[in-house]
């Protein structure tokens, strides 16, 4: 089946601007997680979600940043008011039932602010 | 929380050649799991081996195994026969509730033909 897929895959915003970033976990995957990854740098976790349940955002760095995953499928992360240092790729990976370890990543999002 | 150091900024290696990579981590929990992920340039990360903390058997997928020495906290990498292409970032992670998973700030690797 398909992978984890995430859109756009890349976002120019300008500073200021609202953003929102898509990600699409493999069917029937129960775990997903964001991460943030700026470059160079390793991914840094923002959040993660048991079917609907977001049950860890420990990670997210502001009030400015949402994470939502209403029907427990499909995930957004939203930015507001987006700032310089939002810049960074997005990632997202999701894990199967019984085999929490095994994280599948997407391609990721590059949010460049301007 | 938990903390994991990669020293290593780049490595390379002739091909065909034996490389290891570092990663040492902090912890406060008995039990977790530590992982290496690679990300090749095309950013889409897999898991290429993983080490259950209470298993004091170091985990082998092929050409990769880990040396996991608990009480020194180190969680090194080994690649064997490295092939053109293992280059990538490789990056070191864990977790203990599989909630929040920490990774370290990556190893890249070049492999020379």
């Amino acid at each position: 089946g398909a992978g984890v897929s995430q859109s756009p895959r890349y976002k120019v915003a300008k500073r200021g601007q609202d953003v929102a970033l898509r990600c699409d976990p493999i069917s029937g995957h129960v775990s997903l997680f964001w991460y943030q990854q700026a470059l160079g740098q390793g991914p840094e976790f923002l959040t993660y979600f048991q079917n609907e349940a977001q049950l860890d955002k420990s990670g997210l760095p502001s009030d400015r940043f949402f994470a939502e995953r209403p029907e427990g499928s499909v995930s957004t992360l939203k930015i507001q008011r987006t700032q310089q240092e939002d810049s960074a790729v997005y990632l997202c990976a999701s894990s199967p039932m019984g085999a929490y370890y095994e994280q599948y990543f997407g391609p990721g999002t590059r949010l460049t602010v301007t | 929380a938990q903390t994991v150091t990669q020293s290593q900024p780049e490595m390379s290696v002739q091909e065909a050649e034996t490389v290891t990579l570092s990663c040492t981590y902090d912890t406060s929990e008995s039990d977790y799991y530590l992982f290496w992920y690679k990300q090749p340039p095309s950013r889409q990360m897999i898991l290429v081996i993983r080490q259950e903390a209470y298993k004091q058997q170091n985990a082998t997928e092929n050409r990769f195994s880990v040396n996991f020495q608990k009480a020194a906290k180190s969680f090194s990498l080994k690649i064997s026969d490295s092939q053109l292409g293992d280059a990538a970032m490789y990056f070191c992670a864990s977790t203990y509730n599989f909630n929040k998973f920490y990774f370290g700030s990556g190893t890249k690797l070049n492999v020379k033909p």
